[in-house]
């Protein structure tokens, strides 16, 4: 069966760490990976869009990796903040042009002061 | 521009009332999506748009869930009639190139 499936707990970083949140999908060949940032009363914010033949992309404290043999993307928040705390969604964004996205359940991320 | 606006941004009815949702998409975008999002099934879609056309609307639970797009700036999703368990938040979401900007949601709950 197809599956998407991040971390449901959460994660709890100190400040100034490094948060790594997990993002794994199985039958499924998405041609891009979304990531997206909830925070709590609101909709989702798109932050990075990766392509199936790109392995990293950053964005200033961020980083989204890509493995399409692994089928997994791993989303990194450098030097985080408490103003970083929300829920980070995946989402995959499929081959064929409806633009149409599958989204992840979100892992809720607390950074603590 | 404003960004995706939807109306209203919450709605409380009652079982068998029915419900109309709102959602004014960014100018421009050819794309509209409906969502819904729920503690237990996370983020869904319901159906979505392309220059005013459904073009999958297999995320539709049950019959009495309908959404039209009569013109480029305005589409609606109703439900009739509403139950206790279509409560949720409700997102509207449009995009002109792969990223989806959403709305701020409508929280409904059907007592």
């Amino acid at each position: 069966s197809q599956k998407i499936e991040q971390n449901s707990e959460a994660l709890n970083i100190q400040e100034g760490k490094t948060a790594t949140l997990t993002c794994n999908y199985t039958n499924y060949s998405p041609a891009y990976l979304q990531w997206y940032r909830q925070d709590p009363g609101r909709g989702p914010v798109f932050l990075l869009l990766i392509r199936e033949n790109e392995k990293e992309k950053r964005k200033e404290r961020l980083k989204v990796t890509f493995d399409t043999t692994l089928k997994q993307s791993l989303f990194h928040i450098t030097a985080s903040q408490p103003a970083d705390s929300a829920t980070y969604l995946c989402a995959l964004d499929m081959k064929d042009s409806s633009y149409k996205l599958i989204f992840g359940s979100g892992t809720r991320l607390l950074v603590r002061p | 521009d404003a960004g995706v606006i939807q109306s209203p941004r919450h709605e409380v009815t009652e079982m068998g009332q029915e419900v109309t949702l709102r959602c004014k998409p960014i100018s421009g975008h050819d794309y509209l999506f409906w969502y819904r999002q729920t503690m237990m099934r996370g983020l869904e879609l319901l159906i979505y748009f392309n220059n005013n056309v459904p073009i999958d609307d297999s995320g539709m639970p049950e019959d009495r869930f309908s959404a039209k797009m009569p013109n480029a700036s305005f589409s609606t999703l109703k439900i009739q009639p509403s139950e206790p368990r279509d409560s949720a938040v409700y997102f509207c979401a449009s995009t002109g190139v792969r990223e989806q900007f959403f709305g701020p949601g409508t929280r409904l709950t059907v007592l």
